[in-house]
């Protein structure tokens, strides 16, 4: 069971925006960065975003995050098709000593 | 450019032991935090286990302390995963990952490991 939660689906029309939350604690979220993954089926997740609201180089500025407190969101504006993937939040846990990632979201364009 | 190349995966019976390697190149092995990341089959990912550049600091999640130990040989640009013990539970595609940045920036493309009688 993991110690950072996603809402399990989200979804929009193309062109949308929707957002990803993943809530934590003070151990976790509360006093570290947070990085973003996505991942589409059979293949290797992909860093998208990182310190809680930078893109990698490569990355769309469609994609965004911001973290406040011991909660994080992923933003996707001007929703594609191609963005259909699992999106999930990750961050160390100074109380387990162990990097954690959330439970996971499903991102589908109606 | 950034490789990380992932073997010895396969079937291995409950109560077997696997080893898994990880060939990295395309930037300064030795510099660098190296980390397994796991994902069972239709499951999210669970980060297993990572270890410090001299090979010597290693964190691991709780379902695999005294069964599971990560290591390195910097002067091969080589990471491992010795597993013992194999449960059902630990069936799953395992990553090699690292950090050049910040966030687990590169990934392998995932070794299968299926524990099954």
């Amino acid at each position: 069971q993991s110690v950072l939660t996603q809402p399990p689906s989200v979804s929009a029309a193309p062109g949308q925006k929707v957002t990803i939350s993943c809530s934590g604690s003070s151990s976790n979220i509360g006093n570290n960065y947070v990085s973003w993954y996505q991942q589409f089926p059979g293949t290797a997740p992909k860093l998208l975003i990182y310190d809680s609201d930078k893109r990698p180089s490569g990355i769309p500025d469609r994609f965004s995050g911001s973290k406040s407190g011991t909660s994080a969101t992923l933003g996707i504006t001007g929703l594609q098709t191609g963005d259909e993937a699992d999106y999930y939040c990750g961050t160390w846990d100074n109380s387990l000593t162990a990097y954690v990632f959330g439970t996971g979201t499903k991102v589908t364009v109606l | 450019e950034v490789q990380l190349v992932e073997s010895g995966g396969g079937l291995v019976q409950p109560g077997g032991s696997l080893r898994l390697s990880c060939a990295a190149s395309g930037f300064a092995f030795s510099n660098y935090w190296m980390t397994w990341v796991r994902q069972a089959p239709g499951r999210g990912l669970e980060w297993v286990a990572n270890i410090k550049k001299d090979g010597i600091e290693k964190y691991y999640v709780d379902s695999v302390k005294g069964r599971f130990t990560i290591s390195r040989d910097n002067a091969k640009n080589s990471l491992f995963l010795q597993m013992n013990n194999l449960r059902a539970e630990d069936t799953a595609v395992y990553y090699c990952s690292t950090s050049l940045a910040s966030g687990i920036d590169y990934w392998g493309q995932g070794s299968l490991v299926t524990v099954s009688s």
